[in-house]
């Protein structure tokens, strides 16, 4: 157990609508991560959050957000779901501000139909 | 933008050989990370090596940067190294991590 929480596990839902995913760091962590894992698009890194600022940036699409509130914990928030979204979205958190020392959560497996 | 690729695709291993997973980037970078998937999905940060050559355990890792390319090392493997094993490289100025296609790895006992 790496001691980062994700919610929910898994979740269905329909093209158009919006979900947000919930993360929640390692206890004393100031950085957290997201990463999308879909079969066509493999493995990229979205985005980044350190102590409730945006740090890094990846191919996170516009249709995306997300933010990293004051206790920490961090929220992506996905909207105008399409069926290529679909995959598998992991949190991951660190003591630093950098890249070191990433441990991952379990993952919320997004499907939209 | 910048390409990373892996070699080989697949690796197949009976428990205690030894393997080499190459990573290879188009352009310099800022860091290279190596991760491990699990079969069950779990991701694991392995190294974080711009530059030089890091160990733990059974796993060492070597980044030439002049060079691009980055090795990763598996000694004496076992079913549990079994997996995924990613590479990423940290390019732009915004710190887009790039990922490859990764190196799938069985561990036959």
């Amino acid at each position: 157990d790496s001691g980062v929480t994700q919610t929910p596990k898994h979740l269905i839902t329909a093209t158009g609508q919006r979900v947000t995913l919930r993360c929640s760091p390692r206890s004393g962590d100031l950085s957290v991560y997201w990463y999308q894992q879909s079969l066509d698009q493999g493995l990229q890194f979205l985005i980044q959050y350190y102590n409730g600022e945006e740090r890094a940036k990846g191919n996170i699409l516009e249709r995306f957000s997300a933010q990293q509130f004051p206790d920490l914990h961090s929220e992506l928030n996905l909207s105008s779901l399409e069926l290529g979204d679909s995959a598998l979205y992991f949190c991951a958190s660190s003591a630093t501000e950098g890249w070191y020392e990433q441990y991952f959560g379990p993952g919320t497996r997004l499907t939209v139909t | 933008g910048i390409q990373v690729e892996q070699s080989p695709p697949d690796l197949i291993l009976q428990e205690g050989a030894n393997s080499t997973l190459r990573c290879n980037f188009s352009d310099s970078v800022n860091n290279l990370q190596w991760f491990h998937q699990n079969p069950w999905g779990q991701l694991i940060n392995l190294f974080y090596i711009p530059s030089g050559t890091k160990q733990n355990g059974r796993l060492s890792a070597t980044t030439v940067a002049t060079e691009r390319y980055s090795l990763l090392y598996i000694s004496s493997s076992q079913t549990t190294d079994s997996g995924v094993y990613f590479c990423a490289v940290e390019a732009g100025s915004q710190g887009n991590l790039i990922f490859g296609k990764g190196t799938k790895l069985s561990v036959k006992p």
